[in-house]
């Protein structure tokens, strides 16, 4: 059965750094591109960024909101991907969910919540 | 960025009833490979986004087979052939033909 799980999340300052884990199991975590969905309190699904599998070198994509100082990384002998959030800004709070592309992000962990408040 | 247009935004139906969402994307979700990366997600409340259809009419494991997808281009439909309280949520379609990926504002799905 595959198993997504957020963690990191939390209360942080304005301008300050979080880094988000997603701890996968069930697959071979590797092979797979996974990808970072937010969701602000009340708000809709906001697409935040993706990194590819082994096979292409793990290259990234992200949003433009986040460009620059979002970085999507992974450790594959882990199974973990990683989102490091840095120069976090008010509007950068929203549950954050990891999910697993296959050609679409069928697999979705619980999410944790980024709260960026003063 | 391909904006995408769901309506309506909110659909009161009655137990039992049919329901429809429309997507309209801003340009053509057709990727070069051939295939249309269009999805629909249903959210419901306080629960993480669950896949529903993929590739426009392709239903994910498990999902009832009331649920169906169909479109074409840049016009996409979701439709519940009878709806259940469980289907009591925001749906949403979402396009991963193109970078940045985007997803639709949600519909509510409610019961009369």
């Amino acid at each position: 059965e595959v198993q997504l799980v957020e963690s990191g999340g939390g209360l942080v300052q304005p301008g300050r750094s979080l880094r988000l884990s997603c701890t996968a199991s069930g697959f071979t975590f590797g092979v797979y591109a996974m990808s970072w969905v937010r969701q602000a309190p009340g708000k809709g699904l906001e697409w935040v960024g993706f990194i590819r599998g082994k096979a292409y070198d793990g290259t990234t994509e992200y949003a433009a909101s986040v460009k620059g100082r979002f970085t999507i990384s992974r450790d594959d002998s882990k199974s973990i991907a990683y989102l490091q959030m840095n120069s976090l800004r008010t509007e950068d709070t929203a549950v954050y969910y990891c999910s697993r592309y296959v050609g679409y992000l069928g697999d979705w962990g619980q999410g944790t919540l980024v709260t960026v408040s003063s | 960025d391909i904006v995408m247009t769901q309506t309506p935004l909110s659909s009161p139906v009655t137990l039992g009833q049919p329901a429809s969402i429309s997507c309209r994307s801003s340009q053509s979700l057709v990727h070069s490979d051939g295939d249309t990366y269009l999805s629909w997600l249903q959210q419901r409340p306080g629960q993480p986004p669950r896949l529903l259809i993929y590739k426009i009419s392709n239903r994910f494991s498990g999902v009832p087979d009331r649920f169906s997808g169909s479109g074409a281009g840049t016009d996409f439909t979701l439709k519940i052939t009878r709806v259940e309280a469980e289907d009591v949520g925001v749906y949403y379609c979402m396009q991963a033909t193109q970078f940045p990926w985007t997803f639709g504002q949600g519909t509510k799905v409610e019961i009369k």
